[in-house]
């Protein structure tokens, strides 16, 4: 069975411009949740959701938006982007019925 | 305070070492433990799972949770330079929806 994918997995940007990143979860996986990875703050929980519903939400600000797709796809963007944007941002995927998390390779964001 | 810590290391062992790595929570709602595996520059792997108390083994693995003290640790066995890698205890609570991470422990088994 394919793990999680997903694209790209490097990214630069500007201060200021808006990034979306993508995310394929394990099939039959439905509940996608996404974290930042920094030096500085570790993994933090910024969002999941579960067949197109946002289910829980971390302390971030507005800027930090996701969806999910009726395929279980999940896209996070990121508006107005800040040089503290720059991170690690991982996907993980479950079924739902356990909670066991698998991660993909992430997106690695740098913000110039 | 945090409400998971973790000692971040560097942990240097020998080849071939037990090696023992340890988490402390806060939160008393947490029923799943999860331990993953990071080498650098990728995401996190998954080695252990367990629900709520008790011992878990798989291979050259053992996680051991004890929610009276809020403890938990993974033991390796017979240690690799393979294992050289940041390890991260990870827990939830009984929704398992939202992971909260140690800061990672950093592991050096050396040849």
């Amino acid at each position: 069975k394919a793990g999680v994918t997903q694209t790209p997995r490097y990214l630069i940007k500007t201060r200021g411009q808006q990034v979306t990143l993508s995310c394929s979860p394990i099939s039959g996986h439905r509940s996608v949740s996404w974290y930042q990875q920094t030096p500085g703050q570790g993994l933090q929980f910024l969002f999941e959701y579960f067949s197109e519903t946002q289910r829980n939400k971390g302390n971030f600000p507005g800027r930090f938006s996701g969806r999910q797709f009726s395929n279980s796809r999940s896209e996070m963007n990121v508006s107005t982007l800040e040089l503290g944007d720059s991170a690690l941002y991982l996907c993980a995927s479950r079924t739902g019925a356990t909670g066991e998390q698998f991660f993909g390779p992430g997106t690695r964001l740098t913000v110039l | 305070q945090k409400e998971v810590e973790q000692d971040p290391g560097p942990l240097s062992v020998p080849e071939g070492a037990i090696v023992s790595l340890n988490c402390t929570y806060s939160n008393s709602a947490f029923q799943y433990f999860m331990w993953y595996r990071q080498y650098s520059r990728k995401g996190p792997e998954l080695l252990m799972y367990t629900y709520s108390s008790g011992n878990k083994e798989d291979g050259r693995f053992t996680a051991q949770v004890d929610k009276s003290s809020k403890y938990i640790s993974l033991f390796i066995r017979d240690s690799q330079p393979s294992d050289s890698a940041t390890y991260l205890c990870a827990m939830s609570n009984n929704a398992g929806n939202m992971l909260t991470f140690g800061g990672g422990t950093r592991l050096m088994v050396k040849p």
